[in-house]
């Protein structure tokens, strides 16, 4: 069956690091993937999308990787701050025409001052 | 635009007890879809809908029930709250384009006793 998941439950970094979350999935090919950001008592939102015919998209300080051969999106924000800490989602689609998404668990990131 | 709302934000019901969670939307997106939110699960779809007059369930639809009589509203109905119900309900919209962004209401955070 189609798993998706998304390395460290949570991640602990300083303030002005590089933060890397990690999205694996397994027995599917998902045509492109999401990232969307959650803070605590509110819906995700969306931040980037990116397609499997593209290694990497960015935006501002967020980078995403896509190697459908390792089946693994990487998600980068450089340059955190304390205001990045959230809850950090990967969404593959799957498969059907209308863009119906499959979310991981999530990664809880903190940035400490 | 008030984008994806939900009503109400909290709610208590006891065991065997019915109500309907409420999401409008303000985009005119074709694409509705409701998920549930439990801790270390994810976001898990619930039911979904193409369109006004078009439903189909996602990946947990036991015990629940919609319908999409206009392209605005996706009620979410529990026909018979048990505990396993309790959760974070979020609804969600976006075009049917494929690849679009899903946008998501504050979430209805629900306790069944």
């Amino acid at each position: 069956s189609q798993k998706i998941e998304q390395n460290s439950e949570a991640l602990n970094i300083q303030e002005g690091k590089t933060a890397t979350l990690t999205c694996n999935y397994t027995n599917y090919s998902p045509a492109y993937l999401q990232w969307y950001r959650q803070d605590p008592g509110r819906g995700p939102v969306f931040l980037l999308l990116i397609r499997e015919n593209e290694k990497e998209k960015r935006k501002e300080r967020l980078k995403v990787t896509f190697d459908t051969t390792l089946k693994q999106s990487l998600f980068h924000i450089t340059a955190s701050q304390p205001a990045d800490s959230a809850t950090y989602l990967c969404a593959p689609h799957v498969g059907t025409s209308y863009g119906k998404l499959t979310f991981g668990q999530g990664t809880i990131l903190t940035v400490h001052p | 635009n008030a984008g994806v709302t939900q009503t109400p934000k909290f709610q208590v019901l006891k065991t065997g007890q019915s109500m309907t969670l409420q999401c409008a939307q303000d985009m005119n997106h074709e694409y509705m879809s409701w998920y549930r939110q439990d801790p270390g699960m994810g976001l898990r779809l619930i039911h979904y809908s193409v369109g006004a007059g078009i439903t189909d369930q996602g990946e947990v639809p036991n015990g629940y029930n919609v319908s999409r009589s206009t392209t605005e509203d996706f009620p979410l109905r529990l026909l018979s709250a048990a505990p396993s119900q309790t959760s974070v309900y979020f609804c969600a919209s976006k075009r049917t384009s494929d690849a679009d962004t899903q946008y998501f209401g504050p979430g209805t955070r629900l306790t069944v006793l």
